[in-house]
């Protein structure tokens, strides 16, 4: 099966709170990252956590870990149109190798 | 600050002919990295270069793929002959050497997407 599984698509409305889920196969991994990717865009880091932490707060995205059923989720506060965009999770290893979700489009309607 | 630079954009070439995409990273990042981005999938690792050495090559079609980097700067990923299915957005990163237990954030560029028809 998959490393790193993600649900396709999330639709979710301006002002409300948009949750994208990740599920990954290799307990080795030390940071778990979440990605944005805009059309025609690379990727830019939107934040990541440390394996021995249960939770990141950055401003309006919260990161929750739970390492013994190896899910990560990122939500994002007070979602906006701006927001709307392919969201990668990619935990990896020590040696800075990461492995990809096919990734979630999230769309944000007015 | 500059970041990752790549060339050219957009590429439409036909089967079994050859491509080649240029990548220049962020200054003083020793270690570069090309991915592959299929449509509707994640990026995945190519090869892992630090400075002019490959650390993880372990993903790449060697038959027909090939990457360089010299001089451990600039890098050129190579395609011979290509197929339908080379078809993707070809992303090139670069950060500084992590070591254990450090972490360094890759610095993605914008992508060459290539089509192969």
């Amino acid at each position: 099966g998959e490393d790193v599984e993600q649900s396709l698509f999330l639709s979710v409305r301006e002002g409300d709170s948009s949750v994208i889920n990740c599920t990954y196969t290799d307990s080795s991994s030390t940071y778990l990252y979440w990605y944005k990717q805009e059309p025609g865009a690379g990727l830019q880091l939107l934040t990541y956590i440390f394996s021995n932490m249960d939770m990141k707060q950055d401003q309006r995205l919260t990161v929750l870990l739970n390492k013994k059923d190896k899910h990560l989720s990122l939500r994002i506060a007070d979602t906006q149109t701006g927001d709307s965009a392919i969201y990668f999770c990619a935990p990896s290893g020590d040696n800075n190798d990461m492995r990809f979700g096919a990734g979630t489009r999230l769309t944000v309607k007015p | 600050e500059a970041g990752v630079a790549q060339s050219p954009r957009y590429k439409i070439i036909e089967k079994r002919q050859s491509v080649a995409f240029w990548c220049n990273p962020i200054s003083g990042h020793a270690t570069l990295y090309w991915y592959q981005q299929i449509l509707g999938q994640g990026p995945k690792l190519l090869i892992q270069f630090q400075n002019n050495g490959v650390v993880d090559d372990s993903q790449l079609p060697k038959d027909r793929f090939s990457a360089e980097r010299l001089k451990g700067v600039d890098s050129t990923l190579k395609i011979q002959p290509a197929k339908l299915e080379d078809s993707a957005v070809y992303l090139c990163a670069s950060s500084l050497t992590p070591a254990v237990g450090q972490r360094y954030e890759q610095y993605f560029g914008p992508g060459t997407r290539l089509t192969v028809t």
